[in-house]
């Protein structure tokens, strides 16, 4: 079956340092999604690819935050530099686009502590 | 504005029981869609069950079953036969039509512990 792939799936780092994460989708997923879960709390929307152009990134933090999608496939989403309060899990999420039921395909997500 | 809301931070059911787990939406668009997904303790998203703003007959997936109530704005999952590997958290979302796609909007979650 499908999945959506994530790496890497933990990730411990110092504040002040990069980091950066990637995500492979399902293939012929035109959408993908990356999401901030902080633990104890449902998903947050960062941003959001409809192929390779973002349609929404109003909840990114564009100071420290950037994410893309060169080709419209896999994507990487960066921090840098990193804060305490970034420690989270970070989903990447694919589906088929408009016109369907708009179901997410999840990733087993990256798990990011910052020291 | 909260568009999910689930009420329940956390909720025991004892196993081989039924439990209704509550999620209300707020949204003004005659088109959308409600889901519910599962995230047990490694973290992965599993979708469980979907149902769609126009279905006249409340959506089933095995032990899944979705209470879906329209004019009061809710979506509540029935998990019938609670099973031990049913202890996880429960997140309820709604897709919304944007001109660009799809997107999803999750509520705070319920974590659901089953006790034997």
């Amino acid at each position: 079956e499908a999945e959506v792939a994530q790496s890497p799936r933990y990730k411990i780092t110092e504040k002040s340092q990069a980091v950066a994460f990637w995500c492979d989708p399902i293939s012929g997923h035109a959408t993908l999604y990356w999401y901030r879960q902080i633990l104890g709390q449902g998903p947050e929307l960062l941003v959001q690819f409809q192929d390779e152009s973002v349609v929404d990134d109003s909840q990114l933090p564009k100071d420290r935050f950037s994410a893309e999608r060169l080709k419209g496939v896999d994507s990487t989403l960066k921090i840098q530099p990193a804060e305490l309060g970034d420690s989270a899990m970070y989903l990447c999420a694919s589906s088929l686009g408009q016109g369907h039921t708009g179901e997410l395909f999840f990733g087993e997500g990256s798990r990011l502590t910052v020291l | 504005a909260q568009k999910i809301t689930q009420t329940q931070p956390g909720m025991f059911v004892q196993e081989k029981e039924a439990v209704t787990l509550d999620c209300t939406y707020d949204t003004s668009d005659p088109s959308y869609g409600l889901f519910w997904y599962k995230q047990p303790s490694s973290g992965e998203m599993i979708f469980l069950i979907y149902q769609g703003s126009y279905d006249q007959q409340n959506a089933t997936e095995g032990r899944y079953s979705l209470n879906f109530q329209k004019a009061r704005k809710s979506a509540n999952l029935v998990i019938s036969a609670s099973q031990l590997g049913d202890s996880a958290m429960y997140f309820c979302a709604m897709r919304e039509a944007m001109e660009y796609g799809n997107k999803l909007v999750f509520g705070a979650g319920t974590i659901l512990r089953v006790k034997s």
